[in-house]
């Protein structure tokens, strides 16, 4: 089966531009993740969506960040404008959905490759 | 407010000696614990995952952990490192509603021939 796709790979721009970057989840996940790894760190979730609903977006940075998950399948992540510590690798990752009465948290999270940005 | 601590910021070892990864949480509710795997260059992988089943958990390429609740940790042992294990470690502690996913700050193990 195909993993998660991301795009572009990696993107260089200057501050106070636009940028966006891509997610196609695991055909069926339901659940949606957008993760910033600022180099040295452990990732950090941004924001979680459950088909097209979020539900969990608390440690996104809603100044300048968005995020939409239109159809319950892929997803955008914006920032604008981008910011010289805005710079780190952005994750996105997909979870199925639980089945039979097992608890969401269980699911193992299955990774992109990431896109890595830098500011300038 | 759930948290995790890694205690160990860089592990070093000898290749064919034990490998331990250490990991405490702290969590208001029965959390759901995980250890992943990030190779230079490549995508974060699963090694294993704690769900309240068996205390002992076994994963990927001989790894495994063992949850204690008393302790509030989740360490990470390998009986015998191999050179392709050296790589950066994160534990991660998810809330029982499956929301508030928190990773640790990781711990990049070198293996030494």
């Amino acid at each position: 089966e195909a993993g998660v796709a991301q795009s572009p790979r990696y993107k260089i721009i200057e501050k106070r531009q636009s940028v966006a970057f891509w997610c196609n989840p695991i055909s069926g996940h339901a659940t949606l993740y957008w993760y910033q790894q600022i180099l040295g760190q452990g990732p950090k979730l941004l924001i979680q969506f459950q088909n097209n609903g979020v539900v969990d977006d608390s440690q996104l940075p809603k100044d300048r960040f968005s995020a939409e998950r239109l159809k319950g399948v892929d997803s955008t992540l914006k920032i604008q404008p981008a910011k010289l510590e805005d710079s780190a690798v952005y994750l996105c990752a997909s979870s199925p959905r639980s089945k039979g009465g097992k608890k969401s948290s269980y699911n193992e999270q299955f990774f992109g490759p990431g896109t890595r940005l830098t500011v300038l | 407010a759930q948290s995790v601590t890694q205690l160990d910021s860089h592990v070093s070892v000898s290749e064919g000696t034990p490998v331990l990864l250490r990991c405490n949480y702290s969590s208001s509710y029965s959390p759901s614990l995980f250890w992943y795997v990030q190779h230079p260059n490549k995508g974060l992988q699963l090694l294993l995952k704690y769900t309240s089943a068996a205390t002992l958990v076994k994963g990927i390429n001989g790894f495994e952990a063992e949850f204690k609740k008393s302790e509030t940790s989740f360490h990470l042992t390998k009986p015998s490192a191999h050179m392709s294990d050296a790589a950066e470690y994160f534990c991660v502690v998810i809330d029982t509603g499956g929301f508030k996913t928190i990773f640790g700050a990781g711990t990049r193990l070198f293996v030494k021939a």
